[in-house]
């Protein structure tokens, strides 16, 4: 159990640029979660996916946001004009299928500066 | 819709003392929860679970937390704190879904 890993763990950028994150969930986990958190708050549900499908999308993830997970394994977050709002802590998290019997394993997470 | 509340913000303790972080949730059926610890720029890691049967549940690092459905709480609780213990404490709860709501958390200080 190598644990959930994200990259890059900083990205500091200007606003109206375009920013990438990559989540590698633990190995034989098939669902995967994103999650955002705010300065002083707790984690904010995102979007989730059971293997390659993407089965949820939270109304936090406006049309800016971008998530996928083509094989299933590793997922990508994309966010298109960042803005100042974007500022977070970009929070990825992994569990068996079974998820109601399993916590959700969380990685480091990205922290995200906007400019 | 689910949802938690930690009722308080900042807790400060001396170490050796006991320690509560309250948490109360809202859920119209049983519900799945869970506490959290967040060190400064890290992760979460899950201290404990509850899913059903015994309502005082043992977790890692010497936590326990009590499930009470009656007053729709499931407070966490440690005997004794160690300078570790200085953390940020998020209580959750799932809907027997895939999504987990979050508290606000509670920051946790130690004097020595």
């Amino acid at each position: 159990d190598t644990g959930v890993s994200q990259d890059p763990r900083h990205k500091i950028t200007k606003r109206g640029q375009n920013v990438t994150f990559r989540c590698d969930p633990i190995s034989e986990h098939n669902r995967l979660y994103w999650y955002r958190q705010t300065l002083g708050q707790g984690p904010e549900f995102l979007t989730y996916f059971q293997n390659e499908a993407q089965l949820e999308k939270s109304r936090l993830l406006s049309d800016r946001f971008s998530a996928e997970r083509p094989k299933g394994s590793f997922s990508t977050l994309e966010i298109q004009r960042t803005e100042q709002g974007d500022s977070a802590m970009y929070l990825c998290a992994s569990s068996p299928e079974s998820a109601v019997n399993q916590p959700q394993h969380f990685g480091d997470g990205t922290r995200l500066s906007i400019l | 819709a689910q949802s938690v509340t930690q009722p308080d913000i900042h807790i400060t303790v001396s170490e050796g003392a006991s320690l509560e972080l309250r948490c109360n949730y809202s859920y119209g059926a049983t519900p799945y929860l869970f506490w959290y610890v967040q060190s400064p720029g890290q992760g979460l890691q899950l201290l404990l679970k509850y899913f059903s049967g015994d309502t005082l549940v043992q977790g890692i690092k010497g936590f326990e937390a009590e499930f009470k459905r009656s007053q729709s709480s499931f407070n966490l609780r440690k005997p004794s704190v160690h300078w570790s213990d200085a953390a940020e404490y998020f209580c959750a709860v799932g809907a027997g879904d895939y999504k987990l709501s979050f508290g606000a958390g509670t920051t946790v200080t130690v004097r020595a």
